[in-house]
């Protein structure tokens, strides 16, 4: 089935660090990728997608491209900020089937230190 | 901005209590779905739903039940609250075939 692998732990960083949280992922067919971000004390908002490959999903200074040949799906910012302080998911959804239904990792939980 | 709303944010009961957590959207989605998340942060579905009259349960076992009457409504009802029970539970609903969901901020359950 389908099922998504994200990196063991929390992250820590400082400032205007740079961050890579790494996700790779296991579909059959041609599934869509997403990351969602979760702050605390809220639900889960998109942050970014890719529906093919060698699409590159950003927003707010993230970016990730989606690359079949690695299934992979790796989340980047080259600067955060204390802001961007939160829990992170990568996700696949193989929506050729409508079902909506999305494989999410185990979530990172990102802390910027100022 | 996603118009999803779940009600309470928070709660706490006693065990043996009955409780419905309340889910509703106004984006006329088909599919909508209930996700429990541990304290380690994983999401596990526990409900899904592809519109009126249909319910089917998710890849976790769960002792709640749901109900979908209306397009916009999908309440998760526990009959008798244990502290195993105590949680924080995800609304979510999309569109057929887009893949992308949105959420509600979550009710957080606390059973003493």
């Amino acid at each position: 089935g389908n099922s998504v692998t994200q990196m063991e732990g929390p992250v820590t960083l400082s400032e205007e660090a740079f961050l890579t949280i790494n996700c790779t992922y296991t579909a059959t067919g041609y599934p869509s990728l997403f990351w969602y971000v979760q702050y605390p004390g809220e639900g889960l908002q998109l942050l970014l997608k890719a529906t093919k490959a060698d699409d590159k999903g950003s927003n707010k200074g993230f970016e990730a491209t989606y690359r079949k040949e690695t299934t992979s799906f790796h989340l980047e910012k080259g600067s955060v900020q204390v802001s961007d302080s939160a829990v992170y998911f990568c996700a696949l959804s193989d929506g050729f089937y409508g079902n909506n239904r999305l494989a999410f990792g185990k979530g990172n939980q990102v802390v910027v230190i100022p | 901005e996603a118009d999803i709303y779940q009600t309470p944010r928070y709660l706490v009961i006693g065990t043996g209590k009955k409780i419905t957590l309340e889910c509703s959207q106004t984006m006329g989605h088909d599919k909508m779905y209930w996700y429990q998340q541990d304290p380690g942060m994983e999401l596990h579905l526990i409900h899904y739903s592809y519109g009126v009259n249909s319910t089917e349960k998710g890849d976790l076992s769960s002792e709640s039940t749901v109900s979908r009457i209306r397009t916009e409504h999908f309440p998760l009802t526990l009959e008798s609250a244990r502290p195993s029970h105590t949680s924080q539970y995800l609304c979510a609903s999309g569109e057929t075939g887009a893949g992308e969901l949105f959420f509600g901020e979550g009710s957080r359950l606390t059973v003493l």
